[in-house]
């Protein structure tokens, strides 16, 4: 089944300890994407990346990082988690023509306290 | 500056009947890509239309239908003869060609839909 692996759905860590969310898609998938959710806000764009080793800051990078080492796997790093990065959490892939929208994952609740 | 704007928090609609959802959109860069995503309760983002800002005409995908006026920056979802599993939040989103794709979204639209 063509889809995008997110892990963990859900997680309540403490300020400051260091935390990766994987992403792995299956569909061969130039183009990803990692998306925070939060209540009137939409989503924004945290970093995307258009291949292997090319990544880009979105709309709000501070606070994160990502890696593209192989094609179908793009993790989420937040080296020292605030609570306001309190949030939920997408990766998204598509094979990079605008015309097909994201296959998005399910989706990590991330809690920081 | 790229940007979506979507006006209505929440709608309601009545089973069977028709519904559009508003979405305008603002961006310098002629080539552009407009989308419609839908959010159930349970949480997944679910693709449902594309429109390319140089496609003449109007984008269909069984009930959704995208209007889309170039002119007014405007791209409306109708969803038509609604059903009662088309209660959700549906969010409308631009990616532009320049800059490296960046995807843009609107900050949602819950539609209730009424037996």
């Amino acid at each position: 089944e063509a889809q995008v692996t997110q892990n963990p759905r859900y997680l309540i860590t403490v300020t400051g300890k260091k935390l990766t969310v994987t992403c792995s898609q299956n569909m061969n998938h130039e183009y990803m994407s990692w998306y925070r959710q939060d209540p009137g806000l939409g989503l924004r764009q945290i970093y995307y990346s258009m291949n292997v080793e090319v990544t880009d800051k979105g709309d709000v990078p501070e606070g994160y990082k990502v890696s593209r080492k192989e094609k179908r796997n793009f993790p989420l790093i937040l080296e020292s988690p605030s609570p306001n990065q309190t949030s939920l959490y997408f990766c998204a892939s598509n094979e990079g023509d605008r015309a097909y929208g994201y296959t998005f994952g399910s989706g990590t609740r991330l809690t920081v306290v | 500056a790229q940007k979506i704007t979507q006006t209505q928090p929440g709608m309601f609609v009545q089973e069977k009947e028709a519904v559009t959802l508003d979405c305008t959109y603002d961006t310098s860069d002629p080539s552009y890509g407009l989308f419609w995503y839908k959010q159930p309760s349970s949480g997944e983002m679910i693709f449902l239309i594309y429109q390319g800002s140089y496609d003449q005409q109007n984008a269909t995908e069984g009930r959704y239908s995208l209007n889309f006026q170039k002119a007014r920056k405007s791209a409306n979802l109708v969803i038509s003869a609604s059903q009662l599993g088309d209660s959700a939040m549906y969010f409308c989103a631009m990616r532009v060609d320049t800059g490296g794709f960046k995807t843009i979204f609107g900050a949602g639209t819950r539609l209730f839909v009424k037996a």
